[in-house]
C-alpha cells in the first residue's frame, strides 16, 4: 500500500471509446502527476497539478484530458485514443513542486487501445 | 539533450551475493538523485535518494554512491534476496532542480537461487 490508489488497474478500449482513469492519494500531498510508461522507455511526465492547478502539460495530445477537482483526486479522461497510446499510466504525488523529494507512485493503470 | 542511462539492461546475481547497478547521468546541474524499484505489475517504489553534497548514503541493505566527477551513480544491494528481483530506475532532477525528474530506462535484476 503506497497511499496512492489507481483505478481501474486494467482497461481495454476501442479507438472511439471514452474512458477515465482515476487516482486518489491519502498522503496529504499537494502535488499530483500523471506519467506514461511504455516498454523499454523511460517514464514520461505528462501532467502536473499543484494545489489543484495545472502547472505542467508536457506537450500531451488533447485526446488526454486531465482533471484535478481537489488535491487528493486526479483523473485522466481518454477519448479517441490511438493504439500507440497503449501503456502503463502511473499516477504519483508529492508534498509539493517547489523542491525535490520522493514521488509516491500508484500501481498504475494498464491501458490497451484496440 | 539530457539523459540518464544504465550500463546493463539485465543483471543476474546469485542469491546472497551483492548486486551493483550502475547509472550514468549527463546533466551536471542535477543535484538530487533517486533510485526506484519496480516489481512486475506494480508501480515504482522509492528505495533511496542522495543529494550532490554527499558521495555515499546508506539505507537498509542498500547503498548509493555518487561520483560527480564522472557523473556516475550506483546502487549496491547487500546479500541479494529473491524479493529484490525487479527493475531498478535511477532518476535525476535535471536543470529544473525540482520535480521534473529525468528517469532512466531501468535495469532488470534477476536473483538466481
Amino acid at each position: 500500500e503506497t497511499g496512492v490508489t489507481q483505478t481501474p488497474r486494467h482497461l481495454v478500449m476501442g479507438m472511439t471509446n471514452k474512458k477515465s482513469l482515476k487516482c486518489e492519494q491519502h498522503l496529504g500531498h499537494n502535488a499530483m502527476y500523471w506519467y506514461k510508461q511504455s516498454a523499454k522507455k523511460p517514464l514520461e511526465l505528462m501532467f502536473v497539478y499543484n494545489f489543484k492547478e495545472q502547472t505542467e502539460n508536457n506537450s500531451v495530445p488533447s485526446r488526454f484530458s486531465p482533471e484535478c477537482p481537489n488535491s487528493s483526486h486526479l483523473f485522466l479522461h481518454l477519448h479517441t485514443l490511438q493504439p500507440e497510446d497503449s501503456a502503463l499510466y502511473l499516477c504519483a504525488s508529492s508534498l509539493g513542486t517547489s523542491d525535490t523529494g520522493e514521488l509516491f507512485f500508484g500501481e498504475g493503470s494498464r491501458l490497451t487501445v484496440l | 539533450g539530457e539523459s540518464v542511462g544504465l550500463h546493463l539492461p539485465t543483471l543476474s546475481v546469485q542469491e546472497g551475493d551483492n548486486s551493483i547497478i550502475n547509472c550514468a547521468y549527463s546533466n551536471s546541474a542535477s543535484d538530487y538523485f533517486i533510485w526506484y524499484k519496480q516489481e512486475s505489475g506494480k508501480g515504482p517504489q522509492f528505495i533511496i535518494d542522495i543529494r550532490s553534497n554527499m558521495d555515499k548514503r546508506q539505507g537498509q541493505r542498500v547503498t548509493v554512491l555518487l561520483n560527480k566527477t564522472v557523473k556516475h551513480l550506483s546502487l549496491q544491494i547487500a546479500a541479494t534476496q529473491p524479493g529484490d528481483s525487479a527493475v531498478y530506475f535511477c532518476a535525476e532532477n535535471g536543470p529544473s532542480g525540482t520535480y521534473k525528474y529525468i528517469f532512466g530506462t531501468g535495469t532488470r535484476l534477476k536473483v538466481l537461487a
